[in-house]
This record gives C-alpha cells, structure tokens and sequence, in this order.
C-alpha cells in the first residue's frame, strides 16, 4: 500500500459526460501528480500540483482541468468524454519537488467510456 | 525533449534464468532514473532509482546503473522468478523547466515460466 488513495475505482459513463476522479496525497506530500495510463499512448503525465498550486502541466486535455484543496486532496475533472478518453487514470504523490524525488502512485482509477 | 526508450515484450523466460530488460533515455538535464513494476491489477511501486551518473540502483535483487555515457539504465537480474512477473516500466525525472513529472518508457511485459 502506498499509501496514495483514489476514487472511484472504476466508473462506467457515457460519452458527453463529465466525471470527476479523486486522489488522497499520502501523509504530509505536497506534490500530487496525475497520469493517464492507455494502451495506444502507454503512461502519460497529465499535471502536478504543488501545495495547492499548478507547477507543471504536461499532455493534459482541456477538457480536463484538476486542483488541489488546501487539505492537499486533489480532484481531476474530465468533460465532454469521448471514447478514447477510457484509460486507468493514476494519482501519484511526493513530499515536495526535485529531480531524484520518490513518487507513489495509487492503485488507480479506470474510466470506461461508452 | 525528454524520451525513454525500452524494449517492449513480452519478454519470456524460464525460472532461474538471467534478466536483463535495457532502457536509454534522452534528456535535456541531468535526470534522474527510475525502475517502476505494476504487477497485474496494481499501481506502479518504485523498484529502484538512481539520481547521478555511475550510481547503482538496487532492491529485491533488481539492479540498474545510471551510465551517463551511454545514456542507459538497463535493469538486471540474477536469477528471475514466477513472481517477478510484471510489467517494468523505466522513467526519468528532470527539473528542466522546473517541472519533475516523471517521463516513461512504454513498458516490459515480463512473463516467468516455472
């Protein structure tokens, strides 16, 4: 257990729809990570939020957006789903920044769209 | 930009037998490097990490070294078990940019036979 939780772990929606993914940092990590994990585009860095701020955005959608909450939970928010967007969306956390920095990841959360 | 290269799979090997799966990366900076296993149904665990050049990662008799020269970090060992399979995925960190989400490699399918 790493220590990193996430919900849903898996949710059925339709295409058009909007869902939202939760993520549980572990104990005291500031930094909080999301990837989206598909077959065709293999694991792909989404965004990072450091202490409640965006630090570094990477292959993100925009109709995706996230945040994180003072409590350091963060949410990523899908909209206007579209087939291709069903993939295991995985949270990941660290105490802070910096090359050589350890990141958990939690167990994930699968997204099926139809 | 930064990218990860490694070989694919399925890798399939008997019990006992020597483990090698190589990884090369490009980079900008001066990354660090990272083995990450996701066992089936499971989050991505840290194996092990590397953050300078000749370091040798270790853990669970997994080892790999950050060869600057080379650009490689090939993950190795001695005698596999049916365990081990997994999928590996090799990843790097760099702070180019100020952004240190990891970057990965498509992943190693590895299949252990008894």
């Amino acid at each position: 257990d790493s220590g990193v939780t996430q919900t849903p772990k898996h949710l059925i929606t339709a295409t058009g729809q909007r869902v939202t993914l939760r993520c549980s940092p572990r104990s005291g990590d500031l930094s909080v990570y999301w990837y989206q994990q598909s077959l065709d585009q293999g694991l792909q860095f989404l965004i990072q939020y450091y202490n409640g701020e965006e630090r570094a955005k990477g292959n993100i959608l925009e109709r995706f957006s996230a945040q994180q909450f003072p409590d350091l939970h963060s949410e990523l928010n899908l909209s206007s789903l579209e087939l291709g967007d069903s993939a295991l969306y995985f949270c990941a956390s660290s105490p802070h920044t910096g090359s050589g920095n350890t990141i958990y990841f939690g167990e994930g959360s699968w997204l099926t769209v139809v | 930009g930064n990218s990860v290269t490694q070989m694919e799979g399925p890798v399939t090997l008997s019990e006992e037998a020597f483990l090698t799966i190589n990884c090369t990366y490009t980079a900008t900076g001066y990354p660090s490097l990272f083995w990450y296993v996701q066992y089936p149904g499971e989050g991505l665990q840290l194996l092990l990490k590397a953050t300078k050049a000749d370091d040798k990662g270790s853990n669970k008799g997994f080892e790999a070294t950050y060869r600057k020269e080379t650009t490689s970090f090939h993950l190795e060992k001695g005698s596999v078990q049916v365990s081990d399979s997994a999928v590996y995925f090799c990843a790097l960190s760099d702070l180019r940019g100020g952004a240190d989400g990891l970057t990965f490699g498509k992943g190693t399918h590895l299949i252990i036979q008894p």
